[in-house]
């Protein structure tokens, strides 16, 4: 099973700045990476899919980065709708599809 | 537009069963995969399996085999997921999730609650 980490836990952000988020997968798992929002008391909404491909609907303030084992979130401009948990999923190597286990970004 | 609609929260006593149904529009059904994952209180997303609509073959994630059974009725293009003997710790929002290997889950229900009590 791969396991997939997100760092870091929690990141404290102002609105207007940048956000980065980390992801690491315990092996290859090409470019078959997911990013995903959620926020309270709603389903998950899938932002970026091939490690770097916007999701329909998905603002450009949002980007994806990586291949193999490294991936990265990037929020360039966080705007209050942006305050959320994001989930990063590997489905190459399946199954099981593995989840990371969150990152909080909110408010500083 | 793509929708996925699953059935209202659930309270239900230990022991009990539950099913959760999750009814599908906007795509032809059998084209992708249905998943389901769990999300345990102030927990994150696990994907307990998945289901193959063109054959209703599942497949159950390691910890979810024996009392979780995924199934279909593709006349009116809709995933159930049933839980029996349920206990306290699968009080969880139960989502399907729709897609299929190499692609991500590009549309999920609105979850389902389901809340195990005495």
């Amino acid at each position: 099973e791969i396991v997939m980490t997100q760092s870091p836990a929690t990141l404290s952000v102002s609105p207007g700045e940048r956000a980065t988020l980390s992801c690491r997968a315990s092996q290859s798992v090409s470019s078959n990476l997911a990013w995903y929002q959620q926020k309270p008391g709603q389903a998950p909404r899938l932002l970026i899919y091939g490690a770097s491909t916007r999701a329909t609907g998905i603002p450009a303030r949002f980007s994806g980065s990586g291949s193999g084992t490294e991936f990265t979130l990037t929020i360039s401009s966080l705007q209050s709708e942006d305050f959320a948990v994001y989930y990063c999923q590997q489905y190459n190597n399946w199954p099981p599809v593995t989840f990371g286990q969150g990152t909080k970004v909110e408010i500083k | 537009q793509v929708q996925l609609v699953q059935s209202g929260s659930e309270l239900k006593k230990p022991g009990a069963s539950v099913k959760v149904s999750c009814k599908a529009s906007g795509y032809t059904f059998t084209s992708y995969a249905m998943n389901w994952v769990r999300q345990a209180p102030g927990q994150g997303l696990e994907w307990m399996g998945w289901i193959n609509t063109n054959t209703g073959n599942p497949t159950y994630a390691q910890g979810f085999t024996g009392r979780f059974v995924f199934s279909l009725d593709t006349s009116v293009s809709t995933a159930y997921l049933q839980i029996s003997s349920l206990k306290a710790e699968d009080t969880a929002v139960y989502y399907c999730a729709r897609g299929g290997y190499f692609d991500p889950f590009d549309y999920w229900g609105q979850g389902t609650l389901v809340t195990v009590s005495s």
